[in-house]
């Protein structure tokens, strides 16, 4: 059975701050990984990785993929509250999606 | 590109009866759709995959009778709730497989809320 397990399950950061959010996998026939924000709505894409030491950067965020060590993590840089959300973290083989619990982000001003 | 519209994005039913939940592709074909449900505080668990004209797949506990899945054209995935019950409250969502139309392969619906009194 495919494994996605993400951590901290949850952090509380000041506006400004830096979070790195973790997440390592066990799956078969891994394709690719994706981290995606979610607000109370469906979730929204910020990357996917499929190459081992290629940061994927875009604004403050960036993401790197381990597929030795079997993890990625995602930064964000000078949080702002904006970005209180929670972080899913998901792996796709055989092109179905596994997902990590998520990391819930609450930035305080 | 890649939009896949669902709907609706919340609904109330009574127990007992069957709720159907939409997600139309606009602008690609959608060969395969998964469904999900996400209960408060967790994570989205995949209820099943479905391909365009032929039966859905469904993950281990997911009651095929009880989530009637359809797929019957490119651009239509249906899930039908049938004889909901309170504990089918959730937030349901649905994911097609864009392949080339995005570059990264997956789009979600906007999700639907049920709440089942």
């Amino acid at each position: 059975e495919d494994k996605v397990v993400q951590s901290p399950l949850s952090l509380v950061v000041h506006e400004g701050d830096t979070v790195t959010l973790n997440c390592s996998y066990e799956v078969t026939n891994f394709r690719s990984l994706l981290w995606y924000k979610q607000e109370k709505k469906a979730p929204t894409f910020l990357f996917m990785l499929t190459s081992s030491g290629i940061e994927k950067k875009s604004g403050r965020l960036s993401s790197i993929l381990d597929k030795k060590e079997l993890f990625s993590i995602l930064n964000i840089t000078a949080t702002q509250t904006g970005d209180s959300a929670v972080y899913l973290c998901a792996v796709s083989s055989d092109y179905k999606l596994s997902f990590g619990a998520g990391t819930t982000v609450t930035v305080r001003a | 590109g890649a939009v896949v519209s669902q709907h609706p994005s919340r609904v109330i039913c009574k127990s007992g009866t069957s709720v159907k939940i939409e997600c139309r592709s606009l602008d690609f074909q959608a060969t395969t759709m998964f469904w999900y449900r996400q209960f408060p505080k967790q994570s989205l668990m995949l209820m099943a995959t479905s391909n365009e004209g032929s039966k859905a797949t469904y993950e281990q506990g997911v009651e095929k009778d009880k989530f009637l899945i359809n797929h019957a054209s490119l651009t239509l995935s249906t899930l039908t709730v049938t004889s909901a019950h309170p504990e089918d409250s959730s937030f349901y969502i649905c994911s097609a497989w864009t392949g080339g139309a995005s570059n990264y392969g997956y789009t979600f619906g906007s999700g639907t809320r049920l709440t089942v009194v």
